[in-house]
């Protein structure tokens, strides 16, 4: 199967400073990407969809300016959450499509953030 | 009301055992149907998914999906202690690569 990995695997940051969470697709290009945000005993909650070359569109109360996504190449997508603040915590997922793999999301791992 | 309503668990049986896990939706959109795996620490893995209403199997898993009454379910037959996961339900309106909106996931132990 598809190989999405995420770096880091797991970021502790305080509060006010920012992070950038790294998402690649390993074996082949993803031309779509989608990051989740998860928190404890909750569901994946899409943050936004990402395009190689295109800005993201990001879903209804996701504030852009605080997390900026950029997927410059069809391997790669990056997450900063910029300022971050302890509501911030949360495990960060994404996941990528495309290519051949055109009808199945492959996730990533996950990264989890705290904000202290 | 959330969207896609799913039973956290935890759920415990024994190994051998037929598992029933369900889901229950709102929104009429959707047309695509799945469930993923969750190991601890890992990304969601897919499972199976279903198009529109009905059966499908796929060795120990059968899916079912009946949108006369918004409710979807996985069987696992035979359960194994390898089975011990979180199982989400996910949805779309567009497709399996598209927009996907998720149950919180049942969490499932197999014992010995």
């Amino acid at each position: 199967g598809a190989v999405v990995s995420q770096h880091p695997s797991r970021v502790i940051c305080k509060s006010g400073t920012s992070v950038k969470i790294e998402c690649r697709s390993l074996d082949f290009q993803a031309t779509t990407m989608f990051w989740y945000r998860q928190f404890p005993k909750q569901s994946l909650m899409l943050m936004a969809t990402s395009n190689e070359g295109s800005k993201a569109t990001y879903e209804q109360g996701v504030e852009k300016d605080k997390f900026l996504i950029n997927h410059a190449s069809l391997t790669l997508s990056t997450l900063t959450v910029t300022s971050a603040h302890p509501e911030d915590s949360s495990f960060y997922i994404c996941s990528a499509s495309g290519g051949q793999r055109t009808y199945e999301q492959y996730f990533g791992p996950g990264t989890r953030l705290t904000v202290t | 009301q959330k969207e896609v309503e799913q039973d956290p668990g935890p759920l415990s049986v024994p190994e051998g055992a037929i598992v029933s896990l369900n889901c229950t939706y709102s929104n009429s959109a959707f047309q695509y149907f799945m469930w993923y795996r969750q190991y601890s620490r890992k990304g969601p893995e897919l499972l199976m998914y279903t198009y529109s209403s009905g059966n499908k199997e796929d060795g120990r898993f059968t899916a079912q999906v009946d949108k006369s009454s918004k409710y979807i379910s996985l069987f696992i037959r035979d359960s194994q202690p390898s089975d011990s996961a979180t199982y989400l339900c996910a949805m779309s309106a567009t497709g399996t690569a598209s927009k996907l909106t998720f149950g919180t996931g049942t969490r499932l132990q197999v014992t010995l």
